[in-house]
């Protein structure tokens, strides 16, 4: 079957603009999970949701950072007012259930957003 | 708080040699383990997965035991192919099991 996908692919955007970063994860999967990637660095984890909720949102790097999941399934990460520092791939995951006892991530392929 | 530690790249080893990837962990608790791969040009998928003390993960040749009085969870393959190199990451489910942490990463390129 389909894979976690997300769009778009690659987004570049000006300082200081808004931008919206889509997850399908795979069909039928509860837990929806949110993830950057630096240049250099490993995966920080952003924020988790389970059905449409989110848990634990301390993982959000700050204010301009939210994310929502409707109908449990699509999510969108919205990134406002966007920094060079907001620069890296943010990747999608997604796992059949919760994630306690250990339930495989699938991940997508990444949104690379470049902030000029 | 929770985190995971990871040996750093690069490692560059010749075909059919060993492999060690030291990951060691600390959490609250008992976290489950995992060692997630990134082919070159393909996404993160899962290499294997330990949820309790002393469990072993295989998968693909790779072997990793959890191991709690060390928290430990070093990834080992006995004879590397060129086909293993690629980025490697360590992780955990922390202890309310809402967090992830991952590694920075270890790259791996195996040389005919």
């Amino acid at each position: 079957g389909a894979g976690v996908s997300q769009s778009p692919s690659n987004k570049v955007t000006e300082k200081g603009k808004d931008v919206e970063l889509r997850c399908d994860p795979i069909s039928g999967h509860t837990a929806l999970y949110w993830y950057r990637q630096s240049l250099g660095q490993g995966l920080e984890f952003l924020i988790y949701f389970q059905g449409n909720s989110a848990p634990d949102k301390s993982g959000l790097p700050s204010d301009r950072f939210s994310a929502e999941r409707t109908g449990g399934s699509v999510s969108t990460l919205t990134i406002q007012r966007t920094q060079q520092e907001d620069s890296a791939v943010y990747l999608c995951a997604s796992s059949y259930n919760r994630p306690s006892g250990g339930e495989t991530q699938y991940f997508g392929p990444g949104t690379r957003l470049l902030v000029l | 708080g929770d985190s995971v530690t990871q040996m750093e790249g690069p490692v560059t080893l010749s075909e059919e040699a060993f492999l060690t990837i030291n990951c060691t962990y600390t959490a609250t608790g008992y976290p489950s383990l995992f060692w997630y791969v990134q082919y070159p040009g393909e996404g993160l998928q899962l290499l294997l997965k330990a949820t309790k003390a002393d469990d072993k993960g295989s998968n693909k040749g790779f072997e990793a035991t959890y191991r709690k009085e060390t928290t430990s969870f070093h990834l080992e393959k006995g004879s590397v192919q060129v086909s293993d190199s690629a980025v490697y990451f360590c992780a955990l489910t922390g202890r309310t099991g809402n967090q992830f942490y991952f590694g920075t990463g270890t790259s791996l390129t195996v040389i005919p």
